[in-house]
């Protein structure tokens, strides 16, 4: 199944902004929009942004997503030691009738 | 709020039959128009969407898995269920359920699949 392009990893310093991409096709990011869930170590995902970039209650709004085209972004700003975690997108793909998800991005944060 | 929480054996030998189900609590799963997932996890890889389905019994499945996988639904338990056939030692990983767009998720459930 053809999933959505990620960076495998991707780095910061505490107080900086990270964005991570999510690159996809007409089928999918084209045409729906994409969501991103952040993993912490030895946990369940948790759904990050939703709708593009829309965030759930209680995500602080130093965490943004956006769209264009076929590709997204989740940037980071205000950058914590806390927000190293793997970060994944997805989205509903009109072919595969079905959701993809990126490879995932892992944060590390320096 | 809805919480969810999988359960089944965490140990299945290869050609046999894995069965895991998802409770809800905290909400019926009829209430809302949602879709309820499942989703699986390797160790030290990514996340794969196996399959959904809606609380009338319409389900998608990941064209890929296909042919093994059925989704299926107890109204009355508040549960929905996993069965992934002639599994192999790549079917290996920890199993999530999830609702509508993947919120909230499961604690997950390691299974493995070795004789």
């Amino acid at each position: 199944q053809s999933g959505l392009t990620q960076p495998p990893s991707a780095s910061g310093t505490p107080g900086q902004r990270v964005t991570i991409s999510c690159s996809g096709s007409s089928s999918n990011i084209g045409t729906n929009t994409v969501n991103w869930y952040q993993q912490l170590p030895g946990t369940a995902p948790k759904l990050l942004i939703y709708s593009n970039n829309q965030r759930p209650s209680g995500v602080p709004d130093r965490f943004s997503g956006s769209k264009s085209g076929t590709s997204a972004s989740l940037a980071i700003s205000g950058l914590q030691s806390e927000d190293e975690a793997d970060y994944y997108c997805a989205a509903w793909d009109d072919s595969l009738n079905g959701w993809v998800f990126g490879g995932g991005t892992k944060l590390t944060v320096l | 709020q809805v919480q969810l929480q999988e359960s089944g054996p965490g140990l299945v030998k290869p050609s046999q039959t894995l069965s895991l189900t998802c409770t809800v609590s905290g909400g019926s799963i009829t209430s809302g128009s949602y879709y309820w997932s499942w989703i699986r996890q390797p160790a030290g890889k990514g996340l794969e969407w196996i399959g959904r389905i809606y609380n009338s019994g319409s389900t998608n499945y990941n064209p890929s898995l296909k042919s093994r996988v059925t989704i299926s639904v107890d109204t009355s338990k508040n549960q929905f269920y996993l069965k992934v056939s002639s599994v192999t030692a790549a079917d290996t990983a920890v199993y999530y359920c999830a609702r509508g767009w993947f919120d909230p998720w499961g604690q997950g459930t390691l299974v493995t699949v070795s004789s």
